[in-house]
């Protein structure tokens, strides 16, 4: 079966303390793997796109790897407006495709 | 103006009760999603439309009906509202070319069925 799976659940820093928060995946077939930012009472807000093992995509204080069983999305000196809910998905080949979500990372930096 | 609407915004109705959820889009896209968030079980999939005369269940879709009146709207309706379909709901968009890549989310619409 399907699944995505994203750790910490939570995640609280400092100001200026760097950390990752960790995507793995079990899917038939990976079409992409997506990045997406979640501010409470928004839509998600579409970050970055992954496809293939060793890729890496970078914005602003984020970037993104991955790997053939997990993905990574790296916070560099995160500040307070970083905080938010950070998602997960996956497209899966064969069939009929779509996006399969994570739970999420919710990630609170303090000044 | 925002990209992806959404109306209402917040609703509370009762069990039983007829419920339709709006979304309209200015960003040209064909592609149209409705998704539900509940929490610790991530975004799930409803309904998706590839364009006005195609539509597709999406993983949970019991319960649900859609409707693409035009290529800008997708609308969301409960034909009998129960309680466990208390959840938040999100509208997307993408364009044809990027498939299911970069999903345009609207800004949700609360449901509490009582």
């Amino acid at each position: 079966e399907d699944q995505v799976t994203q750790s910490p659940e939570a995640l609280r820093l400092q100001e200026g303390e760097s950390s990752s928060l960790n995507c793995s995946y079990t899917v038939s077939g990976l079409r992409g793997l997506f990045w997406y930012r979640q501010d409470p009472g928004k839509g998600p807000e579409f970050l970055f796109t992954l496809y293939s093992a060793g890729e890496e995509k970078e914005k602003e204080r984020l970037k993104a790897t991955l790997t053939k069983k997990e993905s990574f999305l790296h916070i560099t000196a995160p500040k307070p407006e970083d905080s938010a809910t950070y998602l997960c998905a996956v497209q899966a080949g064969g069939g009929v495709s779509k996006l399969i979500f994570g739970t999420g990372t919710r990630l609170q930096v303090f000044p | 103006d925002a990209d992806v609407t959404q109306t209402p915004r917040n609703r509370i109705t009762k069990t039983g009760k007829r419920i339709m959820l709006e979304c309209s889009q200015t960003k040209g896209h064909d592609r149209m999603y409705w998704y539900r968030q509940d929490p610790g079980l991530g975004l799930r999939l409803i309904y998706y439309s590839f364009d006005v005369k195609d539509i597709n269940k999406g993983e949970i879709s019991d319960g649900y009906s859609v409707s693409r009146q035009a290529q800008a709207k997708f609308s969301l309706s409960l034909e009998s509202a129960i309680p466990n379909q208390t959840a938040l709901y999100f509208c997307a968009t993408s364009d044809l070319l990027t498939g299911w890549d970069t999903q345009y989310f609207g800004p949700g619409t609360r449901l509490t069925v009582l």
